[in-house]
């Protein structure tokens, strides 16, 4: 059974500095790989997704994934207060429907 | 671009009451899924179904029922409401294993 964990739990950061969210997971057969996004009150939005080892870009946001390691990290460059929310990371395996979710992390930026 | 509507979007219930959440998607999307989330926390899978009258299990389905008589709708049916349940039930949808859009949820509250 697929475990994902994600860390820190909370996290404060400071208007304009790089923030990374962690995620770990068991199942080194897993092939598919998010974050999503959840502003306060609001419905979770997908933000990005890797499916193969290294590095992928979009914006201020950078998603590493490291299967080896079973582990895969989002980075935000130049953190903004609209960035506060909560971060959920999530995994599938190719021939399951289902999304394994880590249990988030709460970003805030401080201005 | 589509849309994921439920309904309501507040239920209030008594204890022991059997308690029924809608889902309504435009999308035209294959798979739909339930999910629970209890105050700032992951995702816990209740039921999906990959098409028209198919059902799946999630982790959680126990206390639940779910129906999916047409490709655009899903619902989710509380059997038996728990005295100071408090959770947001979130309805999602995906063209297959992919990205996930979700509604803006149901918050449930049991006195």
């Amino acid at each position: 059974q697929q475990n994902v964990q994600q860390s820190p739990e909370s996290l404060i950061v400071p208007e304009g500095a790089r923030t990374s969210l962690n995620c770990t997971f068991s199942d080194s057969a897993s092939q598919y790989f998010w974050w999503y996004r959840q502003h306060s009150g609001k419905a979770p939005k997908a933000l990005m997704s890797i499916f193969s080892n290294g590095e992928k870009e979009e914006g201020r946001f950078t998603i590493h994934l490291n299967k080896a390691s079973l582990h895969f990290s989002l980075h935000i460059r130049d953190s903004q207060p609209s960035d506060s929310a909560l971060y959920l990371c999530a995994v599938s395996a190719h021939s399951n429907y289902q999304l394994i979710w880590g249990s988030g992390t709460k970003l805030i930026i401080k201005p | 671009g589509g849309i994921i509507t439920q309904t309501p979007k507040f239920l209030i219930g008594q204890e022991g009451q059997k308690l029924t959440l809608k889902c309504q998607q435009n999308f035209n999307h294959d798979t739909m899924y339930w999910y629970r989330q209890d105050s700032g926390k992951g995702l816990r899978l209740i039921y999906y179904s990959i098409t028209e009258n198919d059902l799946q299990k999630g982790d959680l389905s126990e206390g639940y029922d779910a129906s999916r008589e047409k490709k655009s709708s899903f619902s989710l049916t509380v059997t038996s409401a728990q005295k100071n349940e408090m959770a947001v039930f979130l309805c999602a949808s995906s063209p297959g294993i992919q990205r996930l859009f979700f509604g803006h949820g149901t918050k449930l509250s049991v006195l």
